[in-house]
């Protein structure tokens, strides 16, 4: 079966100050890979998706980028933190084919900006 | 382009009664329909989805939803609220096609009374 680990949990970082977050997807092979974020009372918003290594697109233009270094691997980055980075940030995944539009969420991740 | 509403912010029920989350959706074809919920501080969970047939779909934790073309709407069903069922709900649709990012609804947060 499939699994998605991302980490850490829960994270509090300086403004000015850098960010990773990793996620990793097990047992499937060139996933489709996603990362969310998701503030107070806002819903979800798409903030990156790859379909492949080094294939990233972004859907908010932000403070934020993406990398995806190996097949199964994905990473949320900044070099510099906002206040408004703060939020909930969410990895997923689904298959690659054309009837894979079923996405699958990590366990997420809590940032806190101070 | 595909877009969700939920049009309920929040929905109180009382322990034992039944449930029905709202979910209208925009799309020209047949989509791909998915409900998730959300535990405080945790990732989504898939409830169930409709890819297509039978267009009352059966999902976990007794959880049922029923596709009506005519109406545009896919609701969520529970004959009987459990306070575990307390949580964020959120609705999603999607293209056919691997490359199509299902587009979530902003959410729904069940509060169930003892």
């Amino acid at each position: 079966s499939q699994t998605i680990h991302q980490w850490p949990a829960t994270l509090v970082q300086p403004v000015g100050s850098p960010l990773s977050l990793e996620c990793t997807v097990e047992g499937t092979s060139n996933p489709n890979l996603y990362w969310y974020r998701q503030a107070a009372g806002r819903g979800l918003q798409l903030l990156f998706y790859s379909v492949g290594i080094g294939q990233i697109s972004s859907e908010v233009p932000q403070n934020l980028s993406a990398s995806r270094p190996q097949d199964r691997q994905f990473i949320l980055s900044s070099k510099k933190l906002l206040l408004s980075d703060s939020g909930f940030y969410l990895c997923a995944w689904s298959w690659s084919g054309p009837s894979g539009n079923t996405i699958y969420f990590g366990e997420g991740s809590w940032l806190t900006v101070v | 382009a595909q877009s969700v509403t939920q049009p309920d912010i929040h929905i109180t029920v009382s322990e034992g009664a039944s449930l029905e989350l709202r979910c209208n959706y925009s799309y020209g074809a047949t989509p791909y329909l998915f409900w998730y919920v959300q535990s405080p501080g945790q990732g989504l969970q898939l409830l169930l989805k409709y890819f297509s047939g039978d267009t009352l779909v059966q999902g976990i934790k007794g959880f049922e939803a029923e596709f009506k073309r005519s109406q545009s709407s896919f609701n969520l069903r529970k004959p009987s609220v459990h306070w575990s069922d307390a949580a964020e709900y959120f609705c999603a649709v999607g293209g056919r096609g691997g490359s199509y990012i299902p587009t979530f609804g902003r959410g729904t947060s069940l509060i169930v009374h003892p």
